[in-house]
């Protein structure tokens, strides 16, 4: 069963150092997100891409955030610096990208904890 | 502004069943999501409803009233891998996915 990629998939770093996370979805997905998920709370949409571009990214950080997905499959989601406060699950997933209502498929996360 | 509603944690025995509630008030509808996700991994598609009624998939069924805007998720002949927390998601009017808190599901043996 084909599923989203991620790396890596545990991070510690200390603050004001930069991170990069990395995102394979599945074969085929056009449409691919980047959430934030804090223990306890619902997963928060940062970034979303349809193929290389950007759908909406109205709740990222753009001062420490950055991400990029250039060939339209493959993603990356820098942060730089870091934060104590971005201490969280970093989650990727994909969906089809022929229907908005398309079901939306998560890779296993990255937990970066920032000391 | 958009909210979605649903208790924090449950319990619930072994081999019985549980309901866990979601209300929502959102701009707009296109659909009602359910995701488990266990503790430490990533969540994971259980079901979908954009029409009213019952939707029935093995031992769990999502059910949808959008008059109401009130789903819940039932789930039978529970199991202890069932523990783990289920987040209801709301896709409002611009697509995008509105997400509940989750609520947290303490199975006993």
């Amino acid at each position: 069963e084909a599923e989203v990629a991620q790396s890596p998939r545990y991070k510690i770093t200390e603050k004001s150092q930069a991170v990069a996370f990395w995102c394979d979805p599945i074969s085929g997905h056009a449409t691919l997100y980047w959430y934030r998920q804090i223990l306890g709370q619902g997963p928060e949409l940062l970034v979303q891409f349809q193929d290389e571009s950007v759908v909406d990214d109205s709740q990222l950080p753009k001062d420490r955030f950055s991400a990029e997905r250039l060939k339209g499959v493959d993603s990356t989601l820098k942060i730089q610096p870091a934060e104590l406060g971005d201490s969280a699950m970093y989650l990727c997933a994909s969906s089809q990208g022929g229907m908005h209502t398309d079901t939306q498929y998560f890779g296993p996360g990255t937990r970066l904890t920032v000391l | 502004g958009q909210n979605i509603d649903q208790p924090t944690e449950m319990t619930a025995t072994e081999g019985a069943i549980v309901q866990i509630n979601c209300t929502y008030q959102t701009s707009g509808f296109n659909g009602l999501f359910w995701y488990q996700q266990h503790a430490g991994e990533a969540p994971t598609f259980l079901s979908y409803n954009v029409l009213d009624g019952l939707e029935e998939k093995g031992r769990f069924s999502s059910f949808l009233s959008r008059s109401k805007g009130y789903s819940y998720l039932l789930l039978k002949e529970l199991q202890m891998k069932d523990s783990a927390s289920y987040l209801c998601a709301v896709m409002d009017s611009n697509y995008q996915l509105i997400w509940g808190a989750g609520t947290k599901l303490i199975i006993k043996p």
